[in-house]
């Protein structure tokens, strides 16, 4: 069975650019979340996805948004791009429907530098 | 505000010795669910054990077990005969939100451990 992907690994980019990240769960998992990870700030959520409704949001400005299709993938958009957006950013999936089954699967992330 | 709190930021083990990573929480709600993660330099998540507000008997994975007190709200994770590839950040972390909806999940600031040879 695969795991989470997130694609690309590695990113790249140049202040006030955007960027897409893309985020494959678990067959079968239809909430993905999205978190970000920094040294200074730790792990932050972002954003939950479930049956392409955001269900839940964490507290980043409107630049940071998402979307999730029908088959369960998601991706996450960060426009106009700052410094202090350099992070490693997580993808998780669960199955989230099931009382009681609650393990939350993680992809390897991707990295984003903004030079 | 639901919190976790690692007190730990760095560990130290021997090979094949058991190690305690502490965790603390806090929340008011009664439903609740308990998570450790490892992540290795890689960057990857991995999960490793959990623990629901309303499970009666603590967790158990393998070399992982879980030392849940909820009146002291501690979720402790014990590893038992280190290995040197445990060597990683740990993470705990609590689900908020609807029991049966994922929802969204709370990290602490980590522990990083460190197997000796």
């Amino acid at each position: 069975k695969a795991g989470v992907t997130q694609t690309p690994r590695y990113l790249i980019k140049t202040r006030g650019q955007q960027v897409t990240l893309s985020c494959s769960p678990i067959s079968g998992h239809r909430s993905v979340s999205w978190y970000q990870q920094t040294p200074g700030q730790g792990l932050q959520f972002l954003f939950e996805y479930f049956s392409e409704t955001q269900r839940n949001k964490g507290n980043f400005p409107g630049r940071f948004s998402g979307r999730q299709f029908s088959n369960s993938r998601s991706e996450m958009n960060v426009s106009t791009l700052e410094l202090g957006d350099s992070a490693l950013y997580l993808c998780a999936s669960s199955l989230a429907h099931r009382v009681g089954l609650a393990e939350a699967f993680f992809g390897q992330g991707t990295r984003l530098t903004v030079v | 505000a639901q919190k976790i709190t690692q007190t730990q930021p760095g560990m130290f083990v021997q090979e094949k010795e058991a190690v305690t990573l502490d965790c603390t929480y806090d929340t008011s709600d009664q439903s609740y669910g308990l998570f450790w993660y490892k992540q290795p330099s890689s960057g990857e998540m991995i999960f490793l054990i959990y623990q629901g507000s309303y499970d009666e008997q603590n967790a158990t994975e393998g070399r992982y077990s879980l030392n849940f007190q909820k009146a002291r709200k501690s979720a402790n994770l014990v590893i038992s005969a280190s290995q040197l590839g445990d060597s990683a950040m740990y993470f705990c972390a609590m689900r908020e939100g609807p029991y049966n909806q994922g929802g969204k999940l709370i990290f602490g600031q980590g522990t990083e451990l460190s197997v000796k040879p």
